[in-house]
């Protein structure tokens, strides 16, 4: 069964101190990674796409890795500003649904002044 | 780019009454997807529309929920009658085709959080 899992459920950082949220997945036919960050009241706003092990994506404070099983999301020097849920879904090689997406339950990132 | 629009985008009723929720996709996005997201949970689909045909509905409760696409473009999800579990943020997504190479993923509007009492 597809599943994708999410770790830790929540962590709070102190401003400037660096981490690291897990992304692990056992998807057959792995067409892409994604990371999400999801505001309260809002809706899921993309972040990055990985599609192969060993690639890496990065966006200011944020850098997102990929290996065979599992998705990194690390957090450098952590503003206030980055607190959120942060999600993870993957896109299986489903052949009839094409883009069907399995969400994980997300991390939600406190960072402390 | 408008992004995903949906409304309303707060809804409060009584469990056995039903309930609508709009979305207009981006312009061009011939792929339209339902999620619910209940507290503290990632979305689950619902329901997959590729232009005005349901693709994929394996997850949608079809005793008490349903959904359309007119003419490829806005949709509606209705839900008669609501259970007090159906409580929950209903995201309205859309896409590219599934034959064209996704890099952004979904598209997701903000939301519309039901709840039921």
């Amino acid at each position: 069964e597809d599943q994708v899992t999410q770790s830790p459920e929540a962590l709070r950082l102190q401003e400037g101190e660096s981490s690291s949220l897990n992304c692990s997945y056992t998807v057959s036919g792995l067409r892409g990674l994604f990371w999400y960050r999801q505001d309260p009241g809002k809706g899921p706003e993309f972040l990055f796409t990985l599609y192969s092990a060993g690639e890496e994506k990065e966006k200011e404070r944020l850098k997102a890795t990929l290996t065979k099983k599992e998705s990194f999301l690390h957090i450098t020097a952590p503003k206030p500003e980055d607190s959120a849920t942060y999600l993870c879904a993957v896109q299986a090689s489903v052949q009839l649904t094409g883009n069907q997406f399995y969400f994980g339950t997300g991390t939600s990132l406190t960072v402390i002044p | 780019e408008a992004g995903v629009a949906q409304s309303p985008r707060y809804k409060i009723i009584e469990k056995r009454q039903s309930v609508a929720f709009w979305c207009n996709p981006i312009s061009g996005h011939a792929t339209l997807y339902w999620y619910q997201q209940i507290l503290g949970q990632g979305p689950k689909l619902l329901i997959q529309f590729q232009n005005n045909g349901v693709v994929d509905d394996s997850q949608l409760p079809k005793d008490r929920f349903s959904a359309e696409r007119l003419k490829g473009v806005d949709s509606t999800l209705k839900i008669q009658p609501a259970k007090l579990e159906d409580s929950a943020v209903y995201l309205c997504a859309s896409s590219l085709p599934r034959a064209v190479q996704v890099p952004y993923g979904y598209t997701f509007g903000s939301g519309t959080r039901l709840t039921v009492v």
